[in-house]
């Protein structure tokens, strides 16, 4: 059975911590993995990963996969009180173009 | 450029009650796809068209639910005789291509009393 798995479920830090997110996978036919920011009710779009070793950024946010051990983090420096909201780590995998989700974590940053 | 769109944003159903659930995708965008989101869970996948044509059904979790998007834009999400465990947030999502980034709408959030 395809499975995504996130951890932790929960955090909560002080602005300006670092933090890292954790997502792993056993899934067939592997094809991405994606990050997404759930504040509300959307998710919102962050990387979109294949090849492993290759390191995405984009302003505090960064991301890398490593597809021999099947997971990737999240990290996100200097953290702000905007930060906080649910990251979704989703994997495109199998012969259906769908995504599987993790139960995501919820990511608090306290003043 | 308009996002993916979805209403109502907020469902009350009365159990039994049938219910409709509308999404306009990001124009031009071939892939669609419904989710359901249970509080406290990632999104579950419901359903997935490819312009007009529903690819993958088989996320769906009983006969009740119906899926349609018959010129291959809007696409609508049908609940039959409603169930207090029909209460989720149904997300709707739309891609460009069939392996691409999904971008998702708001949601509708479904009440079932």
């Amino acid at each position: 059975e395809d499975k995504v798995v996130q951890s932790p479920l929960s955090l909560v830090v002080h602005e300006g911590d670092t933090v890292t997110l954790n997502c792993s996978y056993e899934v067939t036919n592997f094809r991405s993995l994606l990050w997404y920011k759930q504040e509300k009710k959307a998710p919102t779009f962050l990387f979109m990963l294949t090849s492993s070793g290759i390191e995405k950024k984009s302003g505090r946010l960064s991301s890398i996969l490593d597809k021999k051990e099947l997971f990737s983090i999240l990290n996100i420096t200097a953290t702000q009180t905007g930060d906080s909201a649910i990251y979704l780590c989703a994997v495109e995998a199998g012969g259906a173009n769908n995504l599987f989700f993790g139960t995501g974590t919820r990511l608090t940053v306290i003043p | 450029g308009a996002g993916v769109s979805q209403s109502p944003r907020y469902k009350v159903a009365k159990r039994g009650q049938d219910v409709a659930l509308r999404c306009d995708p990001i124009s031009g965008h071939v892939s669609l796809f419904w989710y359901q989101q249970a509080l406290g869970q990632g999104p579950e996948f419901l359903t997935y068209f490819q312009n007009e044509a529903q690819l993958d059904k088989s996320g769906l979790p009983s006969d009740r639910f119906f899926a349609e998007r018959p010129e291959g834009s809007v696409s609508t999400l049908k609940i039959q005789r409603t169930q207090q465990e029909d209460s989720a947030v149904y997300l709707c999502a739309s891609s460009p291509a069939f392996l691409g980034t999904q971008y998702f709408g708001p949601g509708t959030r479904l009440l079932v009393l």
